[in-house]
């Protein structure tokens, strides 16, 4: 199982929105709508932001969200805070009933 | 809420097995699946397995396949990862991570465990 493909890195200035891809297969992201987000800071453990494509946890801003398009899935930060600086990657449930992240995109924060 | 608390840094020798464990408080243990992540130094996530306790029950992925085990022990609450035949690559963070019966996203993370494979 591949990892799936995120850009290495993403930015943007205080106030603007940003996208992150998620590109897999039909035997991951396009097969299920199993794609979760994780957001990373240096030295912590990865955090929840979305699940099931496109829902929030409880206590995630409205500012992130998800979306997905065939094999390729999505996140959107909007209205970038300095906070948001960190490392996003995404992950499926896939066909052979086993999970994959992505390669992992460093998002900065101008 | 739950927590997930693993055990401390371990240093191995290459050709060495490593065993990290994960207790879980403030939840059903046996109603989850405990999945374990690993990191290496600069790197992403890698997904390497996950067991339902309730069912006794582990799968892995391919990358690991003989090398890794993982088991649980419902009467404390604690998920144990093994990992064999250690090499260099093998020096990472690992965490265990759960996801709620029937999900497939990690809501609760533990706080990672360093392992470094060095001679």
């Amino acid at each position: 199982q591949s990892a799936l493909t995120q850009p290495a890195s993403v930015s943007g200035s205080p106030g603007q929105s940003i996208t992150i891809s998620c590109t897999g297969t039909s035997s991951d992201v396009g097969g299920y709508n199993y794609v979760s987000w994780y957001q990373q800071h240096p030295g912590k453990a990865p955090k929840l932001m979305i699940y099931d494509v496109s829902n929030r946890p409880s206590g995630v801003s409205n500012r992130f969200s998800g979306s997905k398009s065939g094999n390729t899935a999505s996140l959107t930060i909007s209205g970038l805070q300095a906070e948001d600086e960190a490392d996003y990657y995404c992950s499926s449930y896939t066909s052979s009933s086993t999970q994959v992240f992505g390669t992992g995109t460093k998002v900065t924060v101008l | 809420q739950v927590q997930l608390v693993q055990s401390g840094a371990e240093v191995k020798k290459p050709g060495s097995s490593v065993k990290v464990s994960c207790k879980a408080s403030g939840g059903t243990f046996s109603s989850y699946a405990i999945s374990w992540v690993r990191q290496a130094p600069g790197q992403g996530l890698e997904w390497m397995g996950r067991i339902i306790p309730i069912l006794g029950i582990a799968n892995y992925a391919q990358k690991f396949q003989g090398r890794v085990t993982i088991t649980a022990d419902k009467s404390t609450s604690t998920a144990y990862m093994e990992l064999s035949s250690l090499r260099s690559e093998d020096t990472a963070v690992y965490y265990c991570a759960i996801a709620a019966a029937g999900v497939h996203y990690f809501d609760y993370w533990g706080q990672g465990t360093l392992v470094t494979v060095s001679s």
